[in-house]
């Protein structure tokens, strides 16, 4: 089993729906990155959490520690949202290196 | 400020050989990461550099080594290259120690082993 864990793999949506992907893991973290990344392959960070909730924009980002899960919402989506979002984790143990789910290839359709 | 920067963006190469890559971070930081992204394996961490020292290593063979000079620039080579290690390799960087900076990332490099 994957130490991280994204759902759905693929979502399709029409233009000005509400997105939810989430994210599970399975290790203790000290934080949890969401990014994007748009076909060509450039990544762009998103958020960083370590507890609670962050916003920008249209994006926001949760995290529960003690169920260790977060989600990643898109209100009022938009073509240009679509991308592969993926969540990573940093383990608080050991070494704290990255680990990166499978992603969630999100396509927003006028 | 510019962004992170790799180079070259594209490369082939061929079985046996080896290759080096650069990554150029942001101005004024001075973590580096390395990445591996493959369709199978998805994204998975190669090493981290912090002052010109690695503080953290992914799980891949000792083909694959880097490096930071002291004005925070990077370099990863893999020698002996094999048909698997065709992949976009990305670099990010962060403004001070890795676990608790936002990273920005570059391009990629991608890499083609024929």
């Amino acid at each position: 089993k994957n130490e991280v864990e994204q759902s759905p793999q693929n979502l399709t949506a029409q233009e000005g729906e509400f997105i939810t992907i989430n994210c599970s893991y399975s290790v203790g973290i000290s934080a949890l990155h969401w990014l994007q990344q748009h076909p060509g392959g450039g990544i762009v960070s998103l958020f960083m959490l370590s507890s609670g909730k962050k916003k920008h924009g249209r994006l926001i980002a949760t995290i529960n520690i003690q169920e260790k899960h977060s989600s990643l919402h898109i209100t009022a989506s938009h073509p240009r949202d679509s991308a592969v979002y993926i969540c990573a984790v940093r383990r608080s143990y050991n070494t704290d290196k990255l680990i990166f789910g499978t992603g969630t290839r999100l396509q927003v359709f006028p | 400020k510019a962004g992170v920067t790799q180079t070259p963006r594209y490369l082939i190469k061929t079985r046996g050989q080896q290759v080096t890559l650069s990554c150029s971070p942001i101005s004024g930081h001075r973590s580096v990461s390395w990445y591996q992204q493959t369709p199978g394996q998805g994204l998975q961490f190669l090493f981290e550099y912090f002052s010109e020292t690695q503080r953290n290593k992914g799980n891949f063979p000792g083909r694959f080594s880097g490096r930071q000079f002291s004005n925070s620039r990077s370099e990863m080579n893999v020698s002996t290259l094999e048909l698997g290690d065709s992949a976009l390799y990305l670099c990010a960087s962060s403004l001070g120690a890795f676990s608790y900076n936002e990273q920005f990332f570059g391009p990629g490099t991608r890499l083609t082993v024929l």
